[in-house]
């Protein structure tokens, strides 16, 4: 079966320092994976996916990813937090096994961005 | 852009009462799909629609059931809500099969007393 984890539930940085936000994930098959965005109060944005083609992502506002199949991860990074960077971040992978295009996501890591 | 829209940000019911949700989408995708996010749980996947009348069980079904009457529409019923049914419900929808990204409505915070 497919799976996520985060690795952090909470992450706390100051202003202008790098955030990395930890995600490992089980699958069997080559996956798809997504890093999702929510905002207090707001629905998920799309960040950033990987979806077998250039193994580092860059997505919006900065955020970069890389998956690493040797180690099962695809971690979330940025050089340099903003404020407006806090917000609870989720890890998704697809679960192409059973071909019904599901997500299967991580609990979230919620993002602290201190001035 | 994608927009898909709840028809509301928040809702009180009352233990027992027939609850609907409704989502909408304008962007003529196929497939639409119904959440509910719980503190540390992350999102769990309720039901799913890959096409007109047609839907599928996800993950946490017990409790509820949908209805795809229209390609844009995506209605969630919850037929007696209980207290353990209080949670945010997001609505997202992809473009079709072969198409993994998904797209969120703002979601519904549902009270159930």
């Amino acid at each position: 079966a497919q799976s996520v984890t985060q690795l952090d539930s909470h992450v706390s940085v100051s202003e202008g320092t790098p955030v990395l936000l930890r995600c490992n994930y089980s699958s069997s098959y080559s996956p798809s994976l997504f890093w999702y965005v929510q905002h207090p109060n707001k629905g998920l944005q799309l960040l950033l996916k990987y979806t077998s083609a250039a193994t580092l992502v860059k997505g919006i506002n900065g955020f970069e990813a890389e998956f690493k199949k040797s180690e099962t991860s695809f971690h979330l990074t940025k050089p340099s937090a903003h404020m407006s960077d806090a917000a609870e971040y989720f890890c998704v992978v697809s679960d192409s096994a059973s071909g019904t295009y599901k997500y299967i996501f991580g609990t979230g890591t919620r993002l602290k961005v201190l001035a | 852009d994608v927009k898909v829209t709840q028809s509301s940000r928040y809702l009180v019911k009352r233990t027992g009462e027939k609850v609907f949700l409704e989502c909408v989408q304008d962007m003529d995708h196929e497939n639409m799909f119904w959440y509910r996010q719980d503190p540390g749980l992350g999102l769990r996947l309720i039901y799913f629609s890959y096409d007109v009348k047609m839907k599928e069980k996800g993950d946490i079904p017990e409790g509820y059931s949908v209805s795809r009457e229209k390609k844009e529409r995506f209605s969630l019923i919850l037929e007696s809500a209980s207290t353990n049914q209080t949670s945010m419900y997001l609505c997202a929808s992809s473009l079709s099969r072969g198409h993994w990204e998904q797209y969120f409505g703002p979601g519904t915070r549902l009270t159930v007393t």
